[in-house]
């Protein structure tokens, strides 16, 4: 099991439809991050918080909105999808802030999203 | 040229081998480097962390990193079938710029 807990492991929504992916961490971590990985490829990043502040936008689409409540909660509001944004979501989290890369990324399982 | 090149096989060996899986990159400003080993539909795994050059062992796994030649290789012994995942690359330069993946080299180990 990882330290970083993702809810749901599986969503299936359709293009009208408005839901979220929760990310938490208890490591004291001051970084979180939110990656697309398609299968075969790599992760991509799309958000970096650092310190409860969103840092990085990789010129996401704004049907992806990325929320921080608290520095051990992230969570991604998804609303008018697309098929091709099916993927699985990637949270991670690292203990020092983004800008100091000293600290590995830690992942979650992921949630794997369907989009119809 | 790609920033990190790496072959994504697949790679496939018999138990008890040893593994030798590489990447090499073009950026030498980067200093900081990871190996993730990622099984099927869960999230990648950090297996090694590394500063710089030289090499650095955990069990069966050694990383060594070779800044000259700006190559990084992830040695596996004493392969195992449960070995059988993907393994990604990672690095970054340490300055805030985002972790540069390489694209991965599935391994399968057979019994």
């Amino acid at each position: 099991d990882t330290e970083v807990t993702q809810t749901p492991k599986h969503l299936v929504m359709g293009m009208t439809n408005k839901k979220s992916l929760k990310c938490e961490q208890h490591m004291g971590h001051r970084a979180m991050y939110w990656y697309k990985q398609k299968a075969k490829k790599p992760p991509e990043l799309m958000f970096v918080y650092s310190y409860e502040k969103l840092s990085i936008n990789e010129s996401v689409p704004s049907r992806f909105s990325p929320e921080c409540p608290n520095s051990s909660l992230l969570n991604l509001h998804l609303h008018a999808l697309q098929p091709e944004d099916s993927a699985l979501y990637l949270c991670a989290s690292s203990q020092d802030s983004f800008s100091s890369y000293n600290s590995p990324l830690h992942f979650g399982n992921g949630t794997r999203l369907t989009v119809t | 040229q790609k920033e990190v090149e790496q072959d994504p096989g697949p790679l496939s060996v018999p138990e008890g081998a040893i593994v030798s899986l590489n990447c090499t990159y073009s950026n030498s400003a980067f200093q900081y480097f990871m190996w993730y080993r990622q099984y099927s539909r869960k999230g990648p795994e950090l297996l090694m962390y590394t500063y710089s050059s030289g090499n650095k062992e955990d069990g069966r796994f050694t990383a060594q990193v070779d800044k000259s030649s700006k190559y990084i290789s992830l040695f596996i012994r004493d392969s195992q079938p449960s070995d059988s995942a993907t393994y990604l690359c990672a690095m970054s330069d340490g300055a805030g710029t985002a972790l540069i993946f390489g694209k991965g080299t599935t391994l399968s180990v057979s019994s």
